[in-house]
């Protein structure tokens, strides 16, 4: 059975940091590129970054570029998300997803994780 | 990087067909065969119903189906029920060094 599950969430200041988490099982995590897909309270989705799956091509929506990084452990099966400079825009649930297989970054999520609500609030 | 355009809101009774569209650009969903969608019922995790434009995964009823013309791509959900109320999200590929982008999302009641 495929699992995401993810940690590292919580209350922060603007201006502070916080890296998610993001552990995997039940599938070969090191063929699969992997995304981060966030939600603002009430929003839409956001394609907030994606990993090819030797870590070779990163790709981040422009309001994160130079603020988070994405990176991955293959040997740990994990998928994590820096994220630094925080602003209260980026107050969202944040999901880990699986993405498929393959050299491109198509827009096709079978697995999501259950979320990790991250706070940006003095 | 910009939004996908898809209507707020969409609404049908029980037994019948509403189409919810999205539209994009030549660099997005008129350039590439990548358009997705998901479902989400609140407060869970989304859930992928169409990929490449109009392929089913497992488990998805063939009632929702999808389709493309142009900078435009659409999804279909006939005989409507109860179930099917919830929020409707368009994704599309949008070339290289570019995430792909979703739309604003339609929330779909079953009236």
């Amino acid at each position: 059975e495929v699992q995401l599950v993810e940690s590292g969430g919580g209350l922060v200041q603007p201006g502070g940091s916080l890296r998610l988490s993001c552990a995997a099982s039940g599938f070969t995590f090191s063929s699969h590129w992997m995304s981060w897909v966030r939600q603002a309270p009430g929003k839409g989705l956001e394609w907030v970054a994606n990993i090819k799956q030797d870590g070779s091509e990163k790709h981040y929506v422009d309001s994160v570029k130079g603020r988070f990084t994405i990176s991955r452990d293959d040997a740990k099966n994990s998928l994590y998300l820096q994220m630094n400079s925080l602003r209260a825009e980026d107050t969202a649930v944040y999901y880990c997803a699986r993405a498929p297989r393959g050299t491109i970054p198509q827009p096709k999520i079978d697995y999501w994780g259950q979320g990790t609500l991250v706070t940006v609030s003095s | 990087q910009s939004a996908l355009t898809q209507p707020p809101s969409a609404s049908g009774s029980p037994g019948q067909s509403v189409t919810i569209s999205c539209t994009g650009t030549s660099s997005d969903v008129g350039g590439y065969n990548f358009v997705s969608w998901y479902q989400q019922h609140p407060g869970t995790a989304p859930k992928l119903m169409i990929y490449e434009v109009s392929k089913r995964p497992s488990g998805v009823p063939d009632r929702f189906s999808g389709s493309k013309s142009g900078n435009t791509a659409s999804l279909t959900v006939s005989g409507l029920q109860a179930e099917d109320e919830a929020d409707y999200y368009c994704s599309s590929y949008a070339g290289n060094n570019n995430n792909p982008v979703f739309g604003g999302g339609t929330k779909l009641t079953v009236l």
